[in-house]
């Protein structure tokens, strides 16, 4: 079964980094690209980037360049998402999501369970 | 403020026809870049429900269908049941974000 399996719940304080993760489980987890998406409390989905695990080749939303990067480690088929300084507005659910298609085509296809990061001093 | 516009809310009695419209603009859904569509249920994670503006995955009921026509396109649900209320997001690829995926706001479908 292919399946998302993202790291358990944080709670930080502002200022403080963090990296969430997300491991592939039963596909070719080079073959296809793997991004991350933001869900504020009660709000909408943000897509925030991807990377292309087969050789590291990374796209994002204009809104989070700078912002997080976003990684991964193929020997280990996991995708991570890293913040050097947190805030407290970056609190919210964190998706992984595998992506399917090409340039001006993706979709998401799988998703895991989600991230919830919480940021409070 | 989303790039690609939905209804907050609809609603309809079980049995019944609804659509959620999904506007956009030149530089994404009329620039000809496919639209998809997602379930998500509440306090679960999205679940993809029409790719490619028309296609349904596989384990999709046919009750769900979608077209795409200039800068908009829609979602329909037919025989609306229960485990229908969900909310419900279009995403598309926009030009002038270069080619980020863009989703829509998300419309909040109510069963009455």
């Amino acid at each position: 079964e292919v399946q998302l399996v993202q790291s358990g719940a944080e709670v930080k304080k502002p200022g403080e980094s963090l990296k969430i993760s997300c491991k592939g489980f039963g596909y070719s987890f080079t073959d296809y690209w793997i991004g991350w998406v933001r869900q504020m409390p009660g709000k909408g989905l943000e897509w925030m980037g991807i990377i292309y695990p087969g050789d590291s080749n990374t796209k994002y939303s204009p809104s989070f360049q700078g912002q997080v990067t976003i990684s991964a480690d193929k020997s280990v088929s996991t995708a991570f998402l890293q913040w050097s300084s947190l805030m407290a507005s970056d609190s919210g659910v964190y998706y992984c999501a595998r992506h399917r298609g090409i340039e001006y085509y993706y979709y998401t296809d799988v998703w895991g369970k989600g991230t919830t990061v919480t940021v409070s001093s | 403020q989303s790039v690609l516009t939905q209804p907050p809310s609809v609603s309809g009695a079980p049995g019944q026809r609804v659509t959620i419209s999904c506007t956009g603009t030149s530089s994404n859904i009329g620039a000809g870049y496919a639209v998809h569509w997602y379930q998500q249920l509440p306090g679960t994670a999205p679940k993809l429900l029409i790719y490619g503006s028309t296609n349904r995955p596989s384990g999709v009921p046919d009750r769900f269908s979608a077209s795409k026509s200039g800068t908009s396109a829609s979602l329909a649900i037919t025989g609306l049941q229960a485990e229908d209320e969900a909310d419900y997001y279009c995403q598309s690829c926009d030009s002038t974000l270069g080619g980020s995926v863009v989703f829509g706001g998300g419309t909040k479908l109510t069963v009455l």
